[in-house]
């Protein structure tokens, strides 16, 4: 199992962002994921999920209305579009892989998502 | 959400300690609650889910209880490795975490 997250940088506040997270070694359409983060020396904070065909999505409260998910089955790919941005949304996104009750089994190696002017 | 509790904060220990730590949700979650261990600059691993299964490759040093709103992760004797923060998760609710030092 693999998943290799990819698009993160620095944006200007008010800025958008495309974060990418490539699966393989596994049957990404039979997985809910998911997308957690984590501010430079701070805990895990879970963003939001997406359903196994996209289909329902839930996100944290502190990102509705900014952040949306999508998948592409056919390229085994999710992805996380983030606009609005604000200085607190700098951190390390992760995608994870779900397992049954919402557990996080396989993880990539993360991005940096720097919000800053 | 649930909110989750851990204690202690950070913790200092010993190879070969037993080391205990806990995770308190304040209502009722069955036996919903997971295990990670993450190291600096790692992401996090999955250690212990559903309250006390191991995964899949997970030392068996590594154990968890509990049911209900109090769940405890056990390490019965730490390996140099050993020493990173620890979080519970219920759903979309991480624990502050548990630094375990040297």
């Amino acid at each position: 199992v693999q998943l290799v997250e990819s698009g993160g940088g620095l944006v200007q506040p008010g800025g958008s962002l495309r974060l990418s997270c490539a699966a393989s070694g596994f049957t990404f359409s039979n997985f809910w994921m998911s997308w957690v983060r984590q501010a430079p020396g701070k805990g895990l904070e879970w963003v939001g999920q997406i359903s196994r065909d996209g289909g329902e999505k839930h996100f944290v409260d502190s990102v509705k209305g900014r952040f949306t998910f999508s998948r592409d089955n056919t390229k085994n790919s999710l992805y996380l579009q983030m606009n609005s941005l604000r200085a607190e949304d700098t951190a390390v996104y992760y995608c994870a892989s779900e397992g049954s009750g919402t557990t996080f089994v396989s993880w990539g190696q993360g991005t940096l998502v720097t919000v800053s002017s | 959400d649930i909110q989750m509790t851990q204690s202690p904060s950070s913790l200092s220990a010993s190879v070969g300690d037993r080391v205990t730590i806990s995770c308190r949700a304040r209502q009722s979650i069955t036996s919903y609650l997971n295990w990670y261990q993450q190291k600096p600059g790692k992401a996090p691993e999955l250690l212990i889910y559903a309250a006390s299964s191991l995964q899949s490759g997970v030392p068996s040093r590594f154990s968890g209880s509990g049911s209900g709103t109090d769940f405890t992760l056990t390490i019965s004797s730490l390996q140099p490795e050993d020493f990173a923060t620890y979080y519970c998760q219920h759903r979309g609710t991480f624990g502050p975490g548990t630094r375990l030092e040297i």
